[in-house]
């Protein structure tokens, strides 16, 4: 299957810091990118879908302004957690949609906030 | 509107037996996919195996098999000759298809397996 990298893998930070998380397609072009978020014991649920040149598409309770994402190129998304605070800490993932039915995910990004 | 439904948080099963692993779904979509995903301690996605709401058959990916009842809505994941390694957190997953705009996945809660030796 298609390889989707996320950087960093975890990241430790102080409450009121931004944080930055890159998700990378490695093996096609993505107009469309999407971000979860998976608490712990909990699935996933879908924050975001990321597209290429415009507005990322937010779902109902997600703040537009504290989560960023900016998908500058068909390979490339980026999720920025604004002013982050504890209960951000999360397990956040991307996943690209493959050419025919199926998705592939990231690694993940593990987001501890002190 | 979408709805994946995992009844089962926990199934145990001893090793090299076989196990099913509860999904019912609702949509009213026509045309829609549904998707077994592995996730292990480190937090990949693995996906497993994907049935389309169209095919007649039963799909099957080695050690995994679906058990599609369409008029039942269920989607239960099989596995066979159970492995030490298959104990992970275990997704079943549906979007609809041929849909303009986004495409992304609806999620169950999830089942834990643990495969005892």
């Amino acid at each position: 299957g298609a390889v989707v990298s996320q950087h960093p893998s975890w990241v430790i930070c102080k409450s009121g810091t931004s944080v930055k998380i890159e998700c990378r397609s490695l093996d096609f072009q993505a107009t469309t990118m999407f971000w979860y978020r998976q608490f712990p014991k909990q699935s996933l649920m879908l924050m975001a879908t990321s597209n290429e040149g415009s507005k990322a598409t937010y779902e109902q309770g997600v703040e537009k302004d504290k989560f960023l994402i900016n998908h500058a190129s068909l390979t490339l998304s980026t999720l920025t957690v604004t002013s982050a605070h504890p209960e951000d800490s999360s397990f956040y993932i991307c996943s690209v949609p493959g050419p025919y039915n199926e998705q592939f995910f990231g690694p993940g990004t593990r987001l501890t906030v002190l | 509107a979408q709805k994946i439904t995992q009844t089962q948080p926990g199934m145990f099963v001893q090793e090299k037996e076989a196990v099913t692993l509860d999904c019912t779904y609702d949509t009213s979509d026509q045309s829609y996919g549904l998707f077994w995903y592995k996730q292990p301690s480190s937090g990949e996605m693995i996906f497993l195996i994907y049935q389309g709401s169209y095919d007649e058959q039963n799909a099957t990916e080695g050690r995994y098999s679906l058990n599609f009842q369409k008029a039942r809505k269920s989607a239960n994941l099989v596995i066979s000759a159970s492995q030490l390694g298959d104990s992970a957190m275990y997704f079943c997953a549906m979007r609809g298809l041929f849909q303009t705009g986004a495409n992304n996945l609806f999620f169950g809660t999830g089942t834990r397996l643990t495969v005892i030796p």
